[in-house]
């Protein structure tokens, strides 16, 4: 049973235009959720994150967007650079989780010059 | 700036055979974790700690998986015996999460394990 899903498996956009990767869950006790940016060969890299008591968290070229009602939430990247080409995952935790991170299974961004 | 450290970076090992990986979390940091990721997919939770004590390996395959972290600090996870599906990248990662707070996990490189 995936309970958070990132239905993408890969993007291809334009250097400087708006990267929008989506993500999606089912545990509605989930109360936080975080982005992670991974290289090949490397671990994955913290990006930014939000509680569900907001809706929106916004960190320089970075904003998360939560919708708790659809249990949707997306990362906008503006704009692209080609420098964020890497695999995007989206993370969840809170409730019954005993504070671990349910992963999806990653999208993978391609900015092309 | 703190980082997880995590050795070694490769593991090439034979079927059958004993691996173990090693993990010093960013200093201060409660919550260690480790995870495995397969190729084309999401990190999954192999076992969490907090402090020493396990609070959840309930995906640790306890008949060849053991992990330990016996002061509280850094940790190790044993394979053995090791099988052909083993072959992933293993994740440390650490928090200064404790009980119910929400904090953002840190991850170290990974050990990419290859098992032939």
């Amino acid at each position: 049973d995936q309970q958070v899903k990132q239905n993408s498996p890969s993007l291809s956009v334009q250097e400087g235009r708006i990267s929008i990767l989506n993500c999606d869950y089912t545990n509605s006790m989930f109360d936080y959720f975080l982005w992670y940016k991974k290289y090949p060969a490397e671990g994955p890299t913290f990006l930014i994150s939000i509680s569900s008591i907001k809706d929106k968290n916004e960190d320089g070229r970075f904003t998360v967007f939560l919708n708790k009602s659809a249990k949707h939430l997306s990362l906008h990247i503006v704009p692209s650079q080609p420098g964020d080409s890497a695999v995007y995952f989206c993370a969840a935790s809170g409730g019954n989780q005993g504070g671990k991170l349910i992963f999806g299974q990653g999208t993978e961004l391609s900015v092309k010059p | 700036e703190a980082e997880v450290a995590q050795s070694p970076r490769y593991k090439i090992t034979e079927k059958s055979q004993a691996v173990a990986f090693w993990c010093d979390p960013i200093s201060g940091h409660a919550t260690l974790y480790w995870y495995r990721q397969i190729l084309g997919q999401g990190p999954e939770l192999l076992v969490q700690f907090q402090d020493e004590s396990v609070v959840d390996d309930s995906q640790l395959p306890k008949d060849r998986f053991s992990a330990e972290r016996l002061k509280g600090v850094d940790s190790t996870l044993k394979i053995q015996p090791a099988e052909l599906g083993d072959s992933a990248m293993y994740l440390c990662a650490s928090s200064l999460r404790r009980r119910s707070s929400n904090t953002e996990a840190f991850f170290g490189q990974g050990t990419r394990l290859t098992v032939v």
